[in-house]
């Protein structure tokens, strides 16, 4: 069974400051994928980031920047000199390559992060 | 070019009676999927669409609940009998193929959801 733990419900940060969000995955295939995804107050939800479990580079776009460690099951976000927009829940989410666990997304429960002003 | 479009936006309806929510993917994309999302949690997978493949109906929570696609165009979620705790917002999700090895065509993108009220 695959499983993925977002164990900050919420985090509340002051604009400018740079925050972590973090996700811990469980799975048993050797091939998967990993997913960010916001979720802004209008409640769509927008795609960020996918990486496959053989890359294990970190990736940065801008403000937001990933950190994959295989070896503790973790793919954490951080978003540098955060912004009043970035207020949103945050959901990582992950994909394996087992028959019936390849298709659907298995979600965190997310990580509301509101940036005051 | 557009994005996934899901209706109604919002339905509110009784105990008991039955309800359809209708999903439009992204044209050419030949997955499509199900999940629901609670108040303040995550999404729950429910139902998978692959071309003309058998769908994966492994998330469904009860036999109320069935959906249909005809061919790689709409999908219809019906729940039959409504309960109290099949309020949520139900999202729709399209990609260009569902199968891991499609690399980046892999990505899920989402509708804006139905949310659904049973009162």
């Amino acid at each position: 069974a695959q499983k993925v733990t977002q164990a900050q419900t919420e985090i509340s940060v002051v604009e400018k400051e740079d925050v972590t969000l973090d996700c811990v995955y469980e799975t048993r295939d050797t091939t998967y994928y990993l997913f960010w995804y916001k979720q802004p107050p209008s409640g769509e939800l927008v795609f960020l980031i996918r990486r496959n479990s053989f890359d294990e580079q970190n990736e940065i776009s801008g403000r937001y920047s990933w950190n994959f460690q295989k070896s503790t099951s973790s793919f954490n976000f951080t978003i540098t000199a955060s912004q009043v927009v970035d207020s949103a829940v945050y959901f990582c989410a992950l994909s394996g390559s087992f028959s019936g666990s390849a298709r659907q997304l298995t979600f965190g429960s997310g990580t509301q992060l509101t940036v005051l002003p | 070019g557009a994005g996934v479009s899901q209706s109604p936006s919002n339905k509110v309806t009784e105990k008991g009676k039955d309800v359809e929510l209708r999903c439009d993917p992204i044209s050419g994309h030949t997955a499509l999927y199900w999940y629901r999302q609670r108040l303040g949690q995550g999404l729950e997978f429910l139902i998978y669409f692959q071309g003309n493949s058998a769908p994966d109906k492994s998330g469904l929570p009860s036999d109320r609940f069935s959906a249909e696609r005809t061919g790689e165009s709409v999908s219809t979620l019906t729940i039959q009998r409504t309960q109290q705790e099949d309020s949520a917002v139900y999202l729709c999700a399209s990609s260009l193929t569902g199968n891991l090895a499609g690399g980046s065509s892999y990505e899920q993108y989402f509708g804006p959801g139905t949310r659904l009220t049973v009162t």
